[in-house]
């Protein structure tokens, strides 16, 4: 099943704060947050696992609820290089650590 | 260490013709996986090897696609025919193991394909 994120789409100004947002309605052991720029491939941001553990950028944050299986991705104080589309891909128990990508939020930061 | 290759970046056929791709892992990574992204839509997992087996082939349209993975290694995915909802940008990934912590997929640059 498709993990939904919301927004689609958000637009800011230098140096805002953002948050991306995960759901999914099937029970989850890990979500990765990935970016993609545009005509590039997606690179790794962040990975939460069940339990509350997480790797990743020192400059970006996330949340795993495990009660609501929901993941927030949160990006503070955004730079020009933020711009870019996020995905969040969902790995459930079982699956082999095959990820499910959600349709991405389209972030653009303006100066 | 090197990343994920692949070639061609870029392929333009017309529907019925066929076509592969190629893609080179990161070394020593034992899992890879063929993704399909169409335009504004997150990638599509079509099919996953762990090192020369595969794991997952449910969502690859085996009437017309095809994948091999030779020595664990290098992998190539083909298309005979293609129609033209096939354009997209296929994209290999690779991972050190699959059911293991921690360890991120890491992405090639993509092949975009036009079908005309």
């Amino acid at each position: 099943q498709q993990p939904v994120q919301s927004p689609q789409a958000v637009i800011l100004r230098e140096g805002e704060d953002a948050v991306i947002n995960c759901s999914s309605s099937k029970a989850l052991y890990s979500v990765h947050w990935y970016r993609q720029k545009h005509g590039e491939a997606p690179v790794f941001l962040m990975i939460l696992l069940k339990g509350g553990e997480q790797k990743g950028h020192e400059k970006i944050s996330a949340s795993f609820n495990e009660k609501k299986q929901q993941s927030s991705l949160y990006l503070t104080a955004s730079q020009l290089s933020y711009s870019g589309t996020y995905f969040c891909g969902t790995e459930r128990g079982g699956s082999q650590g095959n990820l499910i990508f959600g349709k991405g939020t389209k972030l653009s930061v303006k100066p | 260490e090197a990343g994920v290759a692949q070639s061609p970046r870029y392929k333009i056929i017309e529907k019925r013709q066929s076509v592969a791709f190629w893609c080179n892992p990161i070394s020593g990574h034992a899992t890879l996986y063929w993704y399909q992204q169409i335009l504004g839509q997150g990638p599509k997992l079509l099919i996953q090897f762990q090192n020369n087996g595969v794991v997952d082939d449910s969502q690859l349209p085996k009437d017309r696609f095809s994948a091999e993975r030779l020595k664990g290694v290098d992998s190539t995915l083909k298309i005979q025919p293609a129609k033209l909802e096939d354009s997209a940008v296929y994209l290999c990934a690779s991972r050190k193991h699959a059911t293991q912590v921690y360890n991120e997929q890491f992405f090639g640059p993509g092949t975009r394909l036009t079908v005309l």
